[in-house]
């Protein structure tokens, strides 16, 4: 079975401390897709990770990919409460779709 | 301009009534997909259309029909609607299905209220 999972699903964290985000699927692929969805919101994609060790990072964001590990994860530093959203991400297995994880809301408290 | 719109925004109806949503996109993208996001934010892909084709229709009750009349629009066409249906659907596109420009772009989604 074709499985992302996500962990934590909900992450409540102080301003200004550091967290991961892991995203574990169950079969080989190497693209995979980060996602951000603000409550009543779009989707909006924030990475695109087409190989293994793959690093992108954009601001206080940085995300990763270990192909041989089916984990990708996505690393905050420093938050801040602008971040609070709930973060998916997606894997292509060679099925012509995207496979979602369950999504982490994260909650950044002052 | 947006990318990838929907109307309506909100739905609300009764029970056993038939409603449709619609969705275009001017990125120029050959693929279009339908989602629906449950109460618990969970996302799954109903259909997928290429080119107006339908490539994907996961297990979905057959009073969901889509229909693209050209590659920029994916409408969804929901029959004898029924609460379980009230959820967020999502219209998605992207350059193409698989290889390096499937990266999926979103529309703001269409909240649906089955009272």
């Amino acid at each position: 079975e074709l499985k992302v999972e996500q962990n934590p699903l909900f992450l409540s964290m102080q301003e200004g401390k550091n967290y991961t985000i892991y995203c574990n699927y169950s079969t080989t692929s190497d693209r995979l897709y980060w996602y951000r969805q603000d409550p009543g919101k779009s989707l909006e994609s924030l990475f695109v990770l087409l190989s293994n060790g793959a690093v992108k990072q954009e601001g206080r964001l940085m995300a990763s990919l270990d192909t041989k590990a089916r984990l990708s994860t996505l690393h905050i530093t420093a938050a801040v409460h602008d971040l609070s959203a709930t973060y998916f991400c997606a894997v292509n297995f060679g099925n012509e779709k995207l496979t979602f994880g369950t999504g982490t809301r994260l909650t950044i408290i002052p | 301009d947006t990318a990838v719109s929907q109307t309506p925004k909100y739905l609300v109806t009764q029970m056993g009534n038939d409603k449709s949503i619609k969705c275009e996109q001017n990125l120029g993208h050959d693929t279009m997909y339908w989602y629906k996001q449950d109460s618990k934010k969970f996302l799954k892909i109903m259909f997928s259309y290429n080119n107006k084709e339908l490539i994907i229709n996961e297990t979905v009750p057959n009073r969901f029909s889509p229909k693209s009349p050209d590659k920029a629009h994916l409408n969804l066409h929901i029959n004898s609607l029924e609460l379980g249906d009230s959820a967020v659907y999502f219209c998605a596109s992207s350059p193409q299905t698989a290889g390096d420009y499937d990266e999926q772009f979103f529309g703001p989604g269409t909240r649906l209220t089955v009272l």
